[in-house]
């Protein structure tokens, strides 16, 4: 099974560039949502989706847009991108939207910009 | 926003040693979760604890639930290499958002 799978690895951009970061389960999750991980602030929500055709904004959802068009896939947009925005990217997809069902994570993006 | 502090950030411990690491938050959470994230990698879930109190244990992992539903500890005994890697505590309510703790960071010597 591959699970949650993230495109690509590795990034450079700079700034002002945009560029779409790829996310896609095989789970048939209803429910997937985009993280950023800075050092020593965790996992920070940046937008988040219950189902195909819905999105919600999360803690950090500044210079990010997302869509969900198929329950597979949830691509993560940056419009303008920022020095700021340097971050490792993790999707992540639940079976059920409940706290109570496991996050799985895909092995994320690392994402930097000059 | 909610907010959990992790402790320690980092730790650097010798092989054969136990470890053990905790979150604590202001506010009440109804689950806790422990993750893993070995380099490079996505955070893999190690432990869910649902109950206030729970004290739940993976092979060598121990967590546990605090009962004021405000804290919750790990514990590693007799750590190995691969146990190399950071860890995150994380806090769950109703409406699905989980809110992760900044992580805890673990190296091992052999």
């Amino acid at each position: 099974n591959a699970g949650v799978t993230q495109t690509p690895k590795f990034q450079v951009l700079k700034t002002g560039q945009s560029m779409t970061l790829q996310c896609a389960q095989d789970m048939n999750h209803e429910y997937m949502s985009w993280y950023r991980q800075d050092p020593g602030m965790g996992l920070r929500l940046i937008h988040y989706s219950v189902g195909a055709g819905i999105t919600d904004q999360g803690e950090v959802p500044n210079g990010y847009n997302v869509s969900r068009s198929t329950t597979e896939d949830f691509p993560l947009r940056l419009l303008s991108a920022a020095p700021s925005q340097t971050s490792v990217y993790f999707c992540a997809s639940q079976s059920q939207v409940s706290y109570n069902s496991p996050l799985h994570f895909g092995n994320g993006t690392r994402l930097t910009v000059t | 926003g909610q907010q959990l502090n992790q402790s320690p950030q980092s730790m650097f411990i010798q092989e054969g040693e136990d470890v053990s690491m905790n979150c604590t938050s202001s506010s009440i959470f109804n689950t806790w979760l422990w993750y893993k994230q070995d380099p490079g990698e996505g955070p893999v879930l190690l432990i869910a604890l649902y109950k206030a109190g729970e004290l739940t244990s993976n092979g060598r992992l121990t967590a546990q639930f605090g009962i004021t539903r405000k804290d919750s500890f790990l514990n590693i005994s007799a750590s190995i290499p691969s146990d190399v890697g950071i860890y995150f505590c994380a806090g769950g309510n109703a409406g699905n958002m989980l809110t992760f703790g900044g992580g805890t960071r673990l190296m091992v010597k052999p």
